[in-house]
This record gives structure tokens, C-alpha cells and sequence, in this order.
């Protein structure tokens, strides 16, 4: 069982938004703001979307932007493309401990 | 470009050690702009941190896996390693070694996943 709670899958069609949560506690995703996102296409390498809640590394499109309310963070994808259908990590680093927990992962359907 | 190039062995029995070792090109190991860390993902299951290891040798470890993990590194070949001793069939995953931006704490460079199955 994953140290975050994330939905299992979410599904939206072409040029439509769809949001991905992240739920965590105080200690983790509410108490810091590291927190980070990443794309998952099966049999490839995992990529760096959003660190620090809501920062796009260089070359990430900005249809993708993350927030924070309390102990939940989100993922938004906006102007949904066939090619963002993947799975989507979240992860927390909790600075006082030294220690990252992720979550369950979410599977993004592009109908 | 950082690239991290995994070795080791796929198939490990029960009990035994097992032990994977991550070679860094494009970029020197004892940069003080990152930390290397191990992270598996079980077939079905979300990401799980194993734990990072600084060019200094620091390491900090998931607590869940921390009695039987160990992370090191050989600067003289820009690489680290992970050991995981008394593996169980909870183990098998595909591995990834992955550098950690130490800015922000996040996972910027990924290699390729590797299956590691542990059964006899």
C-alpha cells in the first residue's frame, strides 16, 4: 500500500482537462513543498513533469501545471493529447526525516 | 545529458543477495548538484524509493528496506551500487537508478527499468 493515495485511473478526451490528486498527510505532501510529478510510459524511463508542487522543468509543456490545498496536490492536463496517456507518479520528500514516498500511480485513459 | 546505464542480474533466488550496479555518464558522480538514488516499481504497484547515496558516501535509506539495503559508491567510476540481501518473491520488480536534483529534491534523470525476478 503506497504512502499516497492517487485514483487508480482517470480518463478524458481530446482537448478536454482532467486533474489527478495526491493525498497525503501533514507530514509529507502539507508540511513541505516538495512536491514532484512524473509520466510513466510502460517499458520506458519515468519523466520529470512538476517538482516543487507546481514548477515545470525546461521543456515540459504548459499544459501540464500542478497545485497544492492542505494535503492534497494535484496534476492538471489541459488540451489532453493522445500522447499524454500514460501513468502519472506523484511523490513527497519529507526534508526532516530524509525520506520520499510516492503514490500509487494513475493511469490516464485518452478516450 | 545525464545517462544511467543499469548492470546486474535479472533472475536472483530466495535468500540470496541481490545486487545492481548504475554507471553515469555526462556527468561527474561527485557533482554537489545531485544524489543518486534506487527506485523499484512491483508489476501492478506504484513506485517505491529505495533509497540515495551522496558522492561523500551519506545515505539515507527507506525505512522499510533499510535493514537489508545498502548503497555505495565508486567515484573513481562514476558509479553506485545497491545491495539487497535475503530477497523474498516481494522483491521481484523492475529497478531504475536515478539521479535526485538536490534543489528540489525531485528525480531528473531516469534509466532504463530493469525486471529483477527473484525465484529459484
Amino acid at each position: 500500500q503506497s504512502a499516497l493515495t492517487q485514483p487508480a485511473s482517470v480518463s478524458g478526451s481530446p482537448g478536454q482537462s482532467i486533474t489527478i490528486s495526491c493525498t497525503g498527510t501533514s507530514t509529507d505532501v502539507g508540511g513541505y513543498n516538495h512536491v514532484s510529478w512524473y509520466q510513466h510510459h510502460p517499458g520506458k524511463a519515468p519523466k520529470l513533469m512538476i517538482y516543487d508542487v507546481n514548477v515545470r522543468p525546461s521543456g515540459v509543456s504548459d499544459r501540464f501545471s500542478g497545485s497544492k490545498s492542505g494535503n492534497t496536490a494535484s496534476l492538471t492536463i489541459s488540451g489532453l493529447q493522445a500522447e499524454d496517456e500514460a501513468d502519472y507518479h506523484c511523490s513527497s520528500y519529507t526534508p526532516r526525516i530524509a525520506r520520499v514516498v510516492f503514490g500509487g500511480g494513475t493511469k490516464l485513459t485518452v478516450l | 545529458q545525464v545517462q544511467l546505464q543499469k548492470s546486474g542480474p535479472g533472475l536472483v533466488k530466495p535468500s540470496q543477495t541481490l545486487s545492481l550496479t548504475c554507471t553515469v555518464t555526462g556527468y561527474s558522480i561527485t557533482s554537489n548538484t545531485h544524489y543518486w538514488s534506487w527506485i523499484r516499481q512491483p508489476a501492478g504497484k506504484g513506485l517505491q524509493w529505495i533509497g540515495r547515496i551522496y558522492a561523500s558516501g551519506v545515505t539515507n535509506y527507506n525505512p522499510s528496506l533499510k535493514s537489508r539495503v545498502t548503497i555505495s559508491v565508486d567515484t573513481s567510476k562514476n558509479q553506485f551500487s545497491l545491495n539487497l540481501t535475503s530477497v523474498t518473491a516481494a522483491d521481484t520488480a523492475v529497478y531504475f537508478c536515478v539521479s535526485t536534483n538536490r534543489g528540489h529534491d525531485s528525480f531528473d534523470y531516469w534509466g532504463q527499468g530493469t525486471q529483477v525476478t527473484v525465484s529459484s
